[in-house]
């Protein structure tokens, strides 16, 4: 079963707005990851955030973690047609390097 | 570097054949793991192998599947004898081990008939 749960699963927004992602997990992490899948092509790393960290920047992404609550939020600022993809959020726990990855969030950025 | 390079890209095969999905490492990393990704599962990781040696395989569904790396830069996926319900997007991806992101392949997308 998929530990990370993402919110929502579809979001349809303008271009030049803000998506704003979200991602649960239900056990202990390492660390958070975040990843990007255009159709029909592979994952792609987006950004990494270890359990002992809130915020991370990464250009025009902002990720962060809230380990308290198992939580965990994408934001992409100023969203351009060419973010449209699905995005999953994937944690790694605390022992072994294996990823589980949640449902996955549809974002679709219309010109 | 050419990245995480699996093939083929597409196969279509009728129940019963045998099925070798291939998986070519990005050099230095030494983790590998196969993923299936379907509409209604989701991603699931399938097995993983570090430094050539499977550490999980828990995610294999049957007995029709093997999985094996024959050398730091290889591994090949094999489904005998494949079902029509095998058919979905199997991902092969590699990394630096913990705490590193993973590259995926681009995916082979399977279809049994």
């Amino acid at each position: 079963s998929q530990q990370g749960e993402e919110d929502p699963q579809a979001l349809s927004i303008q271009e030049g707005e803000n998506a704003t992602m979200n991602c649960s997990y239900k056990t202990s992490i390492n660390n958070l990851q975040w990843y990007r899948q255009n159709s029909g092509r592979g994952l792609v790393h987006l950004i990494l955030i270890r359990s002992n960290e809130r915020e991370k920047h990464s250009g025009r992404l902002r990720v962060t973690l809230d380990t308290s609550k198992k939580s965990s939020s994408l934001l992409i600022t100023a969203s351009r047609a060419a973010d449209t993809a699905s995005y999953f959020c994937a944690t790694e726990g605390t022992s072994g390097s294996r990823l589980t990855f949640g449902e996955g969030t549809q974002l679709t950025v219309n010109p | 570097d050419a990245g995480v390079i699996q093939s083929p890209r597409h196969e279509v095969t009728e129940m019963g054949q045998e099925v070798t999905l291939r998986c070519k490492l990005i050099s230095g990393h030494n983790s590998l793991f196969w993923y299936r990704q379907t509409m209604m599962r989701g991603l699931e990781l399938l097995i993983y192998f570090n430094n050539n040696v499977p550490i999980d395989d828990s995610g294999m569904p049957e007995d029709r599947f093997s999985a094996k790396m024959p050398n730091a830069s290889f591994s090949t996926l094999k489904i005998q004898p494949s079902e029509p319900r095998d058919s979905a997007v199997y991902f092969c991806a590699s990394s630096f081990g913990r705490a590193s992101g993973y590259t995926f392949g681009s995916g082979t997308r399977l279809t049994v008939v």
